[in-house]
């Protein structure tokens, strides 16, 4: 399967806790971009990477996020001191930067749950 | 941030009926797409657009981009039972960055 995946698919954490998401993105694509999805809404913007650089942020994305791409491949996003309010599905889409190919490639997402 | 209106909220079809829905803008696009989401599922992408005016089709779906670069539409000729699930427009200012996505379109078809 070359498609963008996404681990765990579920998650479910107590307030106050820490979670990590990982992303693997299409092999080829070099950008890779974080959504975050609310019930009824369609995906937000969190902050994407071109190759391991982060080069934009939304204002969405409090001190407690992170996310890192070390290597220019996969990335993860982690949530410190997880609130109710963080209660989403997480989404991860990749794309090339060539040509026409602007087309941004989803993974099947997180469903974070705080409890 | 930028609101994308999509429209309507949600439908409810007959099989084989045709289907409209679309999407307008205060702000001019360069591109626009096209997606639909299964519960549980992340949005698969079904049309991609980079021109005014340009008409694009995918089988049954045919997507517009608006003259004015501020709105898109999306039609589902002679629907079937699999395109229940809910589509998704999404707009971009600059090549390879961000989109901003609708409020999505609920299908649902009766057979």
């Amino acid at each position: 399967d070359t498609g963008v995946s996404q681990d765990p698919r579920h998650k479910i954490t107590k307030r106050g806790q820490n979670v990590t998401f990982r992303c693997d993105p299409i092999s080829e694509h070099n950008r890779l971009y974080w959504y975050r999805q609310t019930l009824g809404q369609g995906p937000e913007f969190l902050t994407y990477f071109q190759n391991e650089a982060q080069l934009e942020k939304s204002r969405l994305l409090s001190d407690r996020f992170s996310a890192e791409r070390p290597k220019g491949s996969f990335s993860t996003l982690e949530i410190q001191r997880t609130e109710q309010g963080d209660s989403a599905m997480y989404l991860c889409a990749s794309s090339l930067t060539s040509g026409r190919q602007n087309e941004q490639f989803f993974g099947p997402g997180t469903r974070l749950t705080v409890l | 941030g930028q609101q994308l209106n999509q429209s309507p909220q949600s439908m409810f079809i007959q099989e084989g009926e045709d289907v409209s829905m679309n999407c307008t803008s205060s702000s001019i696009f360069n591109t626009w797409l096209w997606y639909k989401q299964d519960p549980g599922e992340g949005p698969v992408l079904l049309i991609a657009l980079y021109k005014a005016g340009e008409l694009t089709s995918n089988g049954r779906l045919t997507a517009q981009f608006g003259i004015t670069r501020k709105d898109s539409f999306l039609n589902i000729s002679a629907s079937i039972p699999s395109d229940v699930g809910i589509y998704f427009c999404a707009g971009q200012f600059y090549n390879f960055n961000k989109f901003y996505f609708g409020s999505g379109t609920k299908l649902n078809v009766k057979p």
